[in-house]
């Protein structure tokens, strides 16, 4: 049981380029979150799909899509990186929103030159 | 909105020491209360799950309780050991449909041999 898994762990990429963060969770878990932790921030919420099939916007969603390929995996993209962008992703899962414990992915640490 | 205050952002303890660390909420309408570990450059690892119907949690030499009245929630380590140093962050999750864990910001403690 593999729990939250991420890749890649780190990446640099140049201003401009794009990429997918890849999350996957073999836990069963209906509901999935992505978030970004920066110094002096916290973890703010990036996206979440409550249960497959449904996305919605968190906290800074601007400059990020999201995908939820199957019950399994929620993926993050970004189309045109910028420096901003630069920080830690998490990747969490619960198996529903209420009364149950959320698990985190290891991360992905992301540098935009 | 909920907000959900760490104070201080930094212990420092010499080995040995009973330590509590304190998380102050603003909205007592919560699910549940979760405590995190997280180590330097990884992810969130959760430590303690507390209902909003409970008092207290406890795991191993981890005690937390929870003051749903007041805002507050407390995690006590008994015998603290270098090992224990990383950051400890709170999140609370509001009562409602689709709700969402809000984060403090964490107090990073350093248990000196």
């Amino acid at each position: 049981n593999a729990g939250v898994t991420q890749t890649p762990k780190f990446q640099v990429l140049k201003t401009g380029q794009s990429m997918t963060l890849q999350c996957a969770q073999d836990m069963n878990h209906n509901s999935m979150y992505w978030y970004r932790q920066d110094p002096g921030m916290g973890l703010r919420l990036i996206y979440y799909s409550a249960s497959e099939g449904t996305t919605d916007k968190g906290e800074v969603p601007n400059g990020y899509n999201v995908s939820r390929l199957n019950k399994r995996e929620f993926s993050l993209r970004l189309e045109s990186a910028a420096p901003s962008q630069t920080s830690v992703y998490f990747c969490a899962s619960i198996i529903r929103q209420g009364l149950y414990e959320q698990y985190f992915g290891p991360g992905t640490r992301l540098t935009v030159t | 909105k909920q907000e959900v205050t760490q104070i201080p952002a930094a212990l420092s303890v010499p080995e040995g020491e009973n330590l509590v660390l304190n998380c102050s909420f603003t909205d007592s309408a919560i699910y549940n209360l979760q405590w995190f570990r997280q180590d330097p450059g990884k992810g969130l690892t959760s430590l303690l799950l507390i209902q909003s119907s409970q008092r207290e949690q406890t795991s191993g030499r981890l005690n937390a309780s929870l003051d749903k009245s007041s805002g507050r929630s407390t995690l006590y380590i008994a015998a603290s050991q270098p090992g224990d140093s990383a950051t400890y962050l709170c999140a609370v999750r509001p009562a409602g449909a689709n709700s969402k864990l809000t984060f403090g910001k964490g107090i990073t403690l350093s248990v000196r041999p």
